[in-house]
Formats: structure tokens, sequence, C-alpha cells
């Protein structure tokens, strides 16, 4: 049983249109959430998380929004590069873990169109 | 700086023989973590190590996976028998403990049961 879920396999967005990448998850305990990047032939890299307690967090181009009622989350990528062309897993942290142990997605592939 | 690095990158092998994964972790780190990434299941974790001591192995399918980790530089995933269905791509991944700090992946381990 997935708690944390992508719908959506794969993604395909014109070079400099913005990319949104959405991730569900059923678990009302999580309280901190994270994206990964992986490209081929090498292992996932952490791009961006947020908190619970926010609901917004930016970094250069990428942003995460968070819904918490929804339970809904999504990577907004501004505006698309070619290099952004990768499979995204997101991925949440239940805080009754006590530990680092965190709860990936299926992912996302992503190709960004020249 | 070496990151986390996974031998053999690539392992082929026939059903019934013994498959032995190794990791060594970021100089430092003090948890360790196994995932299996298959298209089916995304990346699902099979169990971390905290100070070298197994804390959560619910993630291992069966009995015939076994992992170890001896010292803080050093940890093995071992597969015996081996079956076609454990065919996937292995990441070793380390981090400093403490609420869900960045994971560091390594390269994985392509494996491949005829």
């Amino acid at each position: 049983d997935q708690q944390v879920k992508q719908n959506s396999p794969s993604l395909s967005v014109q070079e400099g249109r913005i990319s949104i990448l959405n991730c569900d998850y059923t678990n009302s305990m999580f309280d901190y959430f994270l994206w990964y990047k992986k490209y081929p032939a090498e292992g996932p890299t952490f791009l961006i998380s947020i908190s619970s307690i926010k609901d917004k967090n930016e970094d250069g181009r990428f942003t995460v929004f968070l819904n918490k009622s929804a339970k809904h989350l999504s990577l907004h990528i501004v505006p698309s590069q070619p290099g952004d062309s990768a499979v995204y897993f997101c991925a949440a942290g239940d805080p009754m873990n006590r530990d680092d142990k965190i709860i990936f997605g299926k992912g996302t592939r992503l190709h960004i169109l020249p | 700086d070496a990151g986390v690095i996974q031998s053999p990158r690539h392992e082929v092998t026939e059903m019934g023989q013994e498959v032995t994964l190794r990791c060594k972790p970021i100089s430092g780190h003090n948890s360790l973590f196994w995932y299996r990434q298959t298209m089916m299941r995304g990346l699902e974790l099979l169990i971390y190590f905290n100070n070298n001591v197994p804390i959560d192995d619910s993630g291992m399918p069966e009995d015939r996976f076994s992992a170890k980790m001896p010292n803080a530089s050093f940890s093995t995933l071992k597969i015996q028998p081996s079956e076609p269905r454990d065919s996937a791509v292995y990441f070793c991944a380390s981090t400093l403990a403490g609420t869900y700090n960045e994971q560091f992946f390594g390269p994985g381990t392509r494996l491949t049961v005829l």
C-alpha cells in the first residue's frame, strides 16, 4: 500500500515553460517532505524539502507547495531547462519514527522538449 | 571528496546463485540505508542501520535477503539464493543521523538474475 503516490509516471514539458510534478500522501502524520532528482545510471540526489509548518519553499527555479488539507504537494520548475530531464521522486517522513526513515513514491519521469 | 561507493556497478548471475552487494558510506555518516528500485514498486527501503546497528528491516522481502554492517565504513547486502524477480537496481545511501537530514546515494548496483 503506497503511502506516497506519484500518479503520473511521465510528463513532457516544452523548454522554458513551467513543469509541475504532483505527489499525494495518505499518512496524516507525515510532517516533512522531500524531492529527489535522479539521472540515468546515477543515484538520486536531494533537490528541495518542506516542513509541514510551511506551505511553500522556494530555491531558485524550484518551488515546492504543500496543501496539508488535501494531503498534496507539488514541485514547480520555472523555467524548465533541458538538464531538468530526469526522474523526480517525492518522499515523506513520519516523526513517529524518530529517525531518518523516509518513504519514497514511484517517481515521475520528466522530459523537457526542445 | 568521495561520495557513497557501491560495488559492483553491474552484476549478472544465474538463478540460485549467491549475490553480495557492497557499500562504503561517506566518512562520518552514521546512518546507512539499502533501497531497491523497480518499475513496479519504485524506490523501496529494504533496511537501514544507525551506528552499525540494524534499526528497521521490515522492508527486506524475505529470508533470502540479509544485510550486515560490521563497521562504520562498510555494509553488505546478500541475496541467497537469488531469483529472477530480484532483478533491480540496488542503492545504498548514507546520512548523518538527525531528523530527515539529506541522504546521499551511491550510483547503484544493477542486478540481473537470469
